[in-house]
């Protein structure tokens, strides 16, 4: 695709709920990258694919946090019994390679928890 | 201490003003990335640095390794400048540590 696309824009959950966010990164690129940004503030990473393998997860806050990356390009990142604090914005981007290159964000999924 | 600072944290500026950005670091990194962010939209890339000075149309970067530091300028700002601005360094690894960002107002 010309971008990298996040579904859905917006995704409003009752606390305990079970939501899953999708990332279709830029057609080729091999890294994958999801950050949380809290309101107000930077973004935090989250994990890091290289192709279908999840090199890195050191920045799920917890194990209700599940990403995977199974064919190398479109990426999902699941939490289970969603609590209020995971409300926030979940951005994926994209690079031919690595960090060491220009990444493409996309739009970002919003999250609130009720 | 934040591994990455940014300050200003709110910049307003007037039309036409030249505005200044800066980012400082406490790690040894390998790249630096100037990032911008619109209300409601997603981030842009604006500049990859791992040396030197980049320039792109009325916005210059600029790093200095040695000090640690970086500083985005845009020359002549223009409303539409208005945005968060960003920046984030790749120390080890593939993890980006971003800055809390810049929230910068240009008024006509």
């Amino acid at each position: 695709g010309a971008g990298v696309s996040q579904s859905p824009r917006y995704k409003v959950a009752k606390r305990g709920q079970d939501v899953a966010l999708r990332c279709d990164p830029i057609s080729g690129h091999v890294s994958l990258f999801w950050y949380q940004q809290a309101l107000g503030q930077g973004p935090e990473f989250l994990t890091y694919f290289q192709n279908e393998a999840q090199l890195d997860k050191s920045g799920l806050p917890s194990d209700r946090f599940f990403a995977e990356r199974p064919e190398g390009s479109v990426s999902t990142l699941k939490i289970q019994r969603t609590q209020q604090e995971d409300s926030a914005v979940y951005l994926c981007a994209s690079s031919l390679l690595g960090v060491g290159e220009k990444l493409f964000f996309g739009s970002g999924t919003q999250l609130s928890v009720l | 201490k934040n591994e990455v600072e940014q300050s200003p944290q709110n910049l307003t500026a007037q039309e036409g003003e030249f505005i200044t950005i800066n980012c400082s670091y406490s790690v040894g990194i390998s790249a630096l990335h100037w990032l911008q962010q619109h209300p409601g939209g997603g981030i842009v890339s604006l500049f990859m640095l791992s040396s030197g000075k980049k320039k792109h149309g009325r916005l210059i970067a600029t790093i200095n390794i040695q000090e640690k530091h970086s500083s985005l300028h845009i020359t002549a700002s223009h409303p539409r400048d208005s945005a968060v601005y960003i920046c984030a360094v790749k120390a080890a690894g593939n993890k980006l540590t971003f800055g809390g960002g810049t929230r910068v107002l240009v008024k006509p």
